[in-house]
């Protein structure tokens, strides 16, 4: 059974760094694209960035909003993928998703339950 | 980058009815190497995450109820669920991957009237 589980969400204060987990199993995550996804409370879904598979050399690309400050990384050794978050904002408070891109369709077919993070001082 | 725009922005159905909910994108998400759509559709019951019900604007992910079906082409999608019941009251969004950035309308509320 395919499973993605988030940890390392927090309150932190703003200009603060956080690093989120999303542990994958039931599935070889080095086969798949995996992306970030994130909703402000109360509000819409907003796509964080994504990191690609082994094939395609981990390439990674983010939004223009958490561009040059949040890295997306894994460790398909141990099956996680990682949201390192640096220089945060109010405005990234949010529940982070992680979701797995099938490859039959390239859209999202598996989701965590997210993660809340809390930006404030 | 594409914006995604849907209408209503929430809907009540009675059970048994008809739900419709449109999208537009700002530019065309059909490639035309393959001539498919690349536009999705979720599902956000309350404090889940989203589930996915179609890809390529048309085709029913596996286990979804064939009562949701969803149509168009280029710039202009429609979800439709064809008769409501309880357990449909969600969010819906439309999101494109067609090209980075990808992007999501705001969602559409369904209740029951």
């Amino acid at each position: 059974e395919v499973q993605l589980v988030e940890s390392g969400g927090g309150l932190v204060q703003p200009g603060g760094s956080l690093r989120l987990s999303c542990a994958a199993s039931g599935f070889t995550l080095s086969d798949h694209y995996m992306d970030w996804v994130r909703q402000a409370p109360g509000k819409g879904l907003e796509w964080v960035g994504r990191t690609r598979n082994k094939a395609n050399r981990y390439t990674t690309d983010y939004a223009a909003s958490v561009k040059g400050r949040f890295t997306i990384s894994r460790d398909d050794s141990k099956n996680s993928l990682y949201l390192q978050m640096n220089s945060l904002k109010t405005e990234d408070t949010a529940v982070y998703y992680c979701a797995r891109v099938e490859r039959y369709c390239s859209s999202w077919g598996y989701w965590g339950q997210g993660t809340l993070v809390t930006v404030s001082s | 980058d594409i914006v995604m725009t849907q209408s209503p922005d929430s809907l009540a159905v009675s059970l048994g009815e008809r739900a419709t909910i449109n999208c537009k994108s700002s530019q065309s998400v059909l490639y035309s190497s393959n001539n498919k759509n690349y536009l999705d559709w979720y599902q956000q019951r309350p404090g889940q995450p989203p589930k996915l019900l179609i890809y390529w604007a048309s085709t029913r992910e596996s286990g979804v109820p064939d009562r949701f079906s969803g149509s168009g082409s280029g710039t202009d999608f429609t979800l439709t669920i064809s008769s409501l019941q309880a357990e449909d009251v969600a969010v819906y969004y439309c999101q494109q991957y067609y090209s980075i950035p990808f992007s999501f309308g705001p969602g559409t509320k369904v209740d029951i009237k």
